[in-house]
C-alpha cells in the first residue's frame, strides 16, 4: 500500500531553517512527483511547491521561491523540504503528497514551530 | 498568484444538498480542467473528493459531484450526512503553479 512518512516535529528559532523529510513506499517512487503543502494553525492550505521524483524538475511557489528548497534521494525513496529564514508565519503543519496535480496520497504532516 | 475565492461557511440540514463555490480567474478555473475538492476534518489529513472538475475517486460516495462554469467551480454534496460536516478546500493546477482556495466550513445543521 502507498505510504508516506514524514519526519517528526520541529522547534526552530527565527532566522533558521529546516529540512523536512517524506519517505514514500508502496510504489516506484520515480513515476510520481512530490508537492508539499502546508497549513499554518487555523488557516487554510497553501501549495508550497513540487519536485519531479524522476528529474528532480521543481516549481516554487512564487512568495517562498527565495526560501525554499526541495530535493529528492531516489535511492532511499525520499523527498526533501528545506526553507530557511524561518518567522514565526511559517509555523505551520508540513504536508508531502504523491502528485502534481491532485493527491490521493499524503503524509501524516510535520508541524513546525518557530518560536524565540 | 492569488488564492481562489471559496464562501467561508455553508449549512444544511441532514438530507439536503449544499454547494460550495469557487471562482477564480480565466487564467487558472476558467482556462484548465485541473480543478480538484479535498475533505479535511478538524486535525485530519486532507482527503481527495474530486479531482479534474467531475472525477471522483473510488471510494467517494456519489453524493459528492463537482462541476465548473467559466471561472467557477462548485462541489456540491447531496443527501448531507452529519459526518459531511468539515472544512472543503478547491485547488486549480496552472500548470507552474497551484492555487488553493481560502477553504470553506461545512455546518450539518
Amino acid at each position: 500500500q502507498v505510504q508516506l512518512v514524514q519526519s517528526g516535529g520541529e522547534v526552530k528559532k527565527p532566522g533558521a531553517s529546516v529540512k523536512v523529510s517524506c519517505k514514500a513506499s508502496g510504489y516506484t517512487f520515480t513515476n510520481y512527483g512530490v508537492t508539499w503543502v502546508r497549513q499554518a494553525p487555523g488557516h487554510g492550505l497553501e501549495w508550497m511547491g513540487w519536485i519531479s521524483a524522476l528529474n528532480g524538475d521543481t516549481n516554487y511557489a512564487q512568495k517562498l521561491q527565495d526560501r525554499v528548497t526541495m530535493t529528492r534521494d531516489t535511492s532511499t525513496s525520499t523527498a526533501y523540504m528545506e526553507l530557511r529564514s524561518l518567522t514565526s508565519d511559517d509555523t505551520a503543519v508540513y504536508y508531502c503528497a504523491r502528485g502534481g496535480r491532485d493527491w490521493s496520497y499524503w503524509g501524516q504532516g510535520t508541524l513546525v514551530t518557530v518560536s524565540s | 498568484q492569488s488564492a481562489l475565492t471559496q464562501p467561508r461557511s455553508v449549512s444544511g440540514s441532514p438530507g439536503q444538498s449544499v454547494t460550495i463555490s469557487c471562482t477564480g480567474t480565466s487564467s487558472d478555473v476558467g482556462a484548465y480542467k485541473y480543478v480538484s475538492w479535498y475533505q479535511q476534518h478538524p486535525g485530519k489529513v486532507p482527503k481527495l473528493l474530486i479531482y479534474d472538475v467531475t472525477e471522483r475517486p473510488s471510494g467517494v460516495p456519489d453524493r459528492f459531484s463537482g462541476s465548473k462554469s467559466g471561472n467557477t467551480a462548485s462541489l456540491t454534496i447531496s443527501g448531507l450526512q452529519s459526518e459531511d460536516e468539515a472544512d472543503y478546500y478547491c485547488c486549480s493546477y496552472v500548470g507552474s503553479y497551484t492555487l488553493f482556495g481560502g477553504g470553506t466550513k461545512l455546518t450539518v445543521l
